[in-house]
């Protein structure tokens, strides 16, 4: 089975430059998560859904980032306009449904914003 | 707020030590507990989890028990190998399913 997918692996932007990046979870899961890992903040849950609609986005850093879920197989996370403080590497995790079930993380995205 | 405390490292060890990651937690409720791998370049993979007091979760010779009256889950292996090194990373989940993690501990172990 596939497990998630994410892309693009790398990206290399220039700072006020939109950045989107991509998930596409697990079939059948029903919960999908962003998180954002740096060295100083460590693994980070900046968002997450629950069969497409957003539950908690209060973890986002501010209005520059924006998530959307549009089916149950496909979510964007977009920085606009991007920071160098927005590097980092971002993952994107789904479990099967709500709650306290194993979450699956894809390989991650690692964005550099020069 | 929940939150996880887990030993600094770099933790070095040699082929076939034990090894121990302290793993403590606050929460207000029943959490999940969870200790997480990461390989460099790739993404966290489950190692194990306990989903109430006194569970014991194991997995490739990992083991680690859910004590609630210390609110540990301390990470243990009796053998390592080279291909342990990683960082680990020791995890909480509320019932929602938010995950809190602790800051990871890297273990490098050396033939």
């Amino acid at each position: 089975d596939a497990g998630v997918i994410q892309s693009p692996r790398h990206e290399v932007t220039e700072m006020g430059q939109e950045v989107t990046l991509r998930c596409k979870p697990i079939s059948g899961h029903n919960s999908l998560f962003w998180y954002r890992q740096t060295m100083m903040r460590g693994l980070e849950l900046l968002i997450y859904f629950n069969n497409n609609v957003p539950i908690d986005d209060s973890g986002m850093p501010e209005d520059r980032f924006s998530a959307k879920m549009p089916n149950a197989s496909f979510s964007t996370l977009k920085i606009q306009p991007s920071e160098p403080r927005d590097s980092a590497v971002y993952f994107c995790a789904s479990s099967r449904t709500s709650g306290r079930e194993t979450q699956y993380f894809g390989p991650g995205t690692r964005l550099l914003v020069l | 707020g929940d939150s996880v405390t887990q030993m600094e490292g770099p933790v070095t060890l040699s082929e076939e030590a034990f090894l121990t990651i302290n793993c403590t937690y606050t929460a207000t409720g029943y959490p999940s507990l969870f200790w997480y791998v990461q390989y460099p370049g790739e993404g966290l993979q489950l190692l194990l989890k306990a989903t109430k007091a006194d569970d014991k979760g194991s997995n490739k010779g990992f083991e680690a028990t859910y004590r609630k009256e210390t609110t540990s889950f301390h990470l243990e292996k009796g053998s390592v190998q080279v291909s342990d090194s990683a960082v680990y990373f020791c995890a909480l989940s509320d019932e929602w399913g938010k995950l809190q993690f602790g800051a990871g501990t890297q273990v490098v172990v050396t033939p």
